[in-house]
């Protein structure tokens, strides 16, 4: 059974504060992704890693830094949170290839206030 | 890059009734289209996909179409319940292992 989980589910920040989500999935999956998820704007692409070490940017990096020191572990860095930044964070993973699943993890709701 | 359009993005039914939900795509590499549920405060999870060299797909109550000539697969619900209510979004596969998603759709299926 696949398990992705998120280190947190709320998190309330203030503005310009360095803000870490961090995102572990224990399947050995290559490929990690970090989305966000805003009302009528479905589920839109920040960042993400096809192995260790390696990462690219998606449709909305602006703002967001990422890193993946482990196989196993994706963590994505808000280096001054703003309050455009507050959202739904989703994390997944999904195995290297075509026509696989993804796999989501539960969020972190942010708020930065 | 690829690009996927989504409607409705609300759809209220009767329990019984059937529900369709439609998404265009652009790009016409794209070969992997799958369906996710996403329940009021839980993660969204595949309930169904198509790859290009299919024209349709079931499972019991659901189904996926896939056209590609026009660049368009939808979903239908058949028999709905209220347990079906929840937000859908379609995805296409880009060829760079990523999913595109739509906006989503909110399915509302009153008792």
């Amino acid at each position: 059974d696949v398990k992705v989980t998120q280190s947190s589910r709320y998190l309330v920040k203030r503005t310009g504060e360095k803000v870490f989500l961090e995102c572990v999935q224990d399947m050995d999956h290559e490929n990690m992704f970090w989305y966000r998820q805003d009302p009528g704007l479905g589920l839109r692409l920040i960042y993400f890693s096809y192995d260790v070490k390696m990462k690219e940017k998606g449709d909305i990096p602006e703002g967001y830094s990422v890193s993946r020191e482990k196989k196993e572990r994706f963590s994505l860095i808000l280096e001054s949170a703003s309050t455009n930044q507050t959202s739904m964070y989703l994390c997944a993973s999904r195995r290297p290839g075509t026509a696989y699943e993804q796999y989501f993890g539960p969020g972190t709701r942010l708020t930065v206030t | 890059g690829e690009n996927v359009e989504q409607h409705p993005s609300t759809l209220s039914v009767q329990e019984g009734d059937s529900a369709v939900i439609k998404c265009t795509y652009s790009d016409s590499a794209s070969n992997y289209f799958p369906w996710y549920k996403q329940e009021l405060g839980k993660r969204p999870q595949l309930i169904i996909d198509i790859r290009s060299n299919v024209g349709e797909k079931k499972d019991q109550r659901i189904a996926v179409t896939l056209n590609k000539t026009a660049k368009h697969f939808s979903l239908h619900i058949t028999e709905t319940q209220p347990e079906d209510s929840a937000v859908y979004f379609c995805a296409g596969e880009t060829g760079f292992q990523k999913l595109v998603f739509g906006t989503g759709t909110r399915l509302l299926v009153s008792p």
